[in-house]
């Protein structure tokens, strides 16, 4: 069974722009949850969405969002880039929510210059 | 509030055991999770345990949970070279649905 993939793997963007990320879930998973990855604040959780429905957030600004489609597939927007936003952005499914386990994909890697 | 601790570094020479620690502070936590992170990659979860059990073993892990403590450790049995890479223990409670992580080990194993 494949695994979680994002696309894109790498990305460079530069301050005020806006950018997408792809999430596509293990096969039959319906949670996906995002979590950002800074070497200041480690990994920290974004939000998670299931059944087209964003069920939990974490605590970013508004310039944060996602969105999740009905074949499960997600993804994230952040608006009016920071440099602060570079990062990795790694995204998990679960099988039914996310209290379940998690399984994370490979993540993209955004650079903010 | 929640938070996961973990040391930053170990070094241990191939073919010995490496042990990696990680203290919690939330009593409701009831999955405890160490997941690897090669270089440039994402994670890859090992092995969890629930909050009922006290060990697990799978292959060359084994995971000790001390509940009263709040202590979990990650033992790696015959350490390879290709065991390099940060180990992240994470908590979540029975009813959560975000993971806690700690601040990850960086494991370095010298040949």
């Amino acid at each position: 069974k494949a695994g979680v993939t994002q696309t894109p793997r790498y990305l460079i963007k530069t301050r005020g722009q806006q950018v997408t990320l792809s999430c596509s879930p293990i096969s039959g998973h319906r949670s996906v949850s995002w979590y950002q990855q800074t070497p200041g604040q480690g990994l920290q959780f974004l939000f998670e969405y299931f059944s087209e429905t964003q069920r939990n957030k974490g605590n970013f600004p508004g310039r944060f969002s996602g969105r999740q489609f009905s074949n499960s597939r997600s993804e994230m927007n952040v608006s009016t880039l920071e440099l602060g936003d570079s990062a990795l952005y790694l995204c998990a499914s679960s099988f039914f929510r996310a209290q379940e386990t998690q399984y994370f994909g490979p993540g993209t890697r955004l650079l903010v210059l | 509030g929640e938070d996961v601790e973990q040391s930053l570094f170990l070094s241990v020479r191939e073919g010995d055991s490496s042990v990696i620690n990680c203290t919690y502070t939330d009593s409701s936590s009831t999955y405890l999770y160490w997941y690897k992170q090669e270089p440039g990659a994402g994670l890859q979860l090992l092995t969890y345990i629930f909050s009922n059990m006290d060990m697990k073993q799978d292959q060359r892990l084994t995971v000790l949970l001390n509940k009263k403590d709040k202590h979990l450790s990650l033992r790696i049995a015959d350490t390879q070279t290709g065991d390099s890479a940060i180990y992240f223990c994470a908590e979540k409670g029975d009813s959560s649905y975000k993971l806690i992580f700690g601040s990850g080990t960086r494991l370095l194993v010298r040949p």
